[in-house]
């Protein structure tokens, strides 16, 4: 699986959007980008997920480069429950996720 | 809304014992996975499973781990002599794997403390 690198904190005001980034230079043509976060112990939890066309759902909107080399999550009003760590993946349909350390947002009032 | 359940929530053992760690899976749900966070650390994938048997394993999935569903409902972990660097929280996670991505759905975990 495509290694990613997402910066490891970011701040976000409550109620501004929250954009944060990954960059996956090595994705293959087959490989989706995934995106979930974890809050504080919980499981992680799915958000969203991307091929090649930018997404929306009523968690968050996915943002693919034309190149597939990078893509932004964005939640666009931000709430302090959205306080996590976010984790973007690569990976193919049925295998294991691989996390990194992802991008530890806190969203502050 | 359906969700993977886990039991324990918190299990304490002596370092040896075995320990059995359970999973209800989300009912039509297809492939199966055990993952685990040592305190402070990234979540590491131990195994998936499909169509009753083993698909992946990592390199933590050694011996002293193995997996089973039972019963077409529960699929637990099984780790037969614990260590002390077995203490981690572990999840489990479910895939419906319908179109071809990868939405995990997991657990809210057990607590294992090895002592």
């Amino acid at each position: 699986d495509a290694k990613t690198t997402q910066p490891p904190s970011m701040d976000c005001a409550e109620g501004r959007a929250a954009n944060l980034p990954c960059n996956h230079s090595t994705i293959s043509g087959n490989e989706y980008v995934y995106w979930y976060r974890q809050i504080h112990s919980q499981g992680p939890q799915y958000i969203i997920h991307g091929l090649k066309n930018n997404e929306t759902n009523e968690m968050a909107s996915l943002i693919i480069t034309e190149d597939r080399k990078s893509s932004t999550l964005i939640l666009p009003h931000a709430t302090l429950r959205d306080t996590a760590v976010y984790y973007c993946i690569v990976g193919n349909a049925g295998n294991m996720l691989t996390f990194g350390g992802g991008t530890r947002l806190m969203v502050k009032p | 809304e359906p969700e993977v359940t886990q039991t324990p929530s918190h299990q304490v053992t002596q370092m040896g014992q075995e320990v059995i760690l359970r999973c209800v899976p989300i009912s039509n749900h297809l492939y199966f996975y055990w993952y685990r966070q040592i305190l402070g650390q990234k979540v590491e994938f131990l195994v998936s499973f499909y169509n009753n048997e083993i698909s992946e394993k990592s390199e933590i999935f050694d011996d002293q781990f193995s997996v089973e569903r039972p019963d077409g409902s529960n699929f637990t972990l099984k780790i037969r002599s614990t260590k002390l660097e077995d203490s981690a929280m572990y999840f489990c996670a479910s895939n419906p794997l319908t179109g071809a991505y990868n939405e995990q759905f997991f657990g809210p975990g057990t607590r294992l403390t090895v002592l």
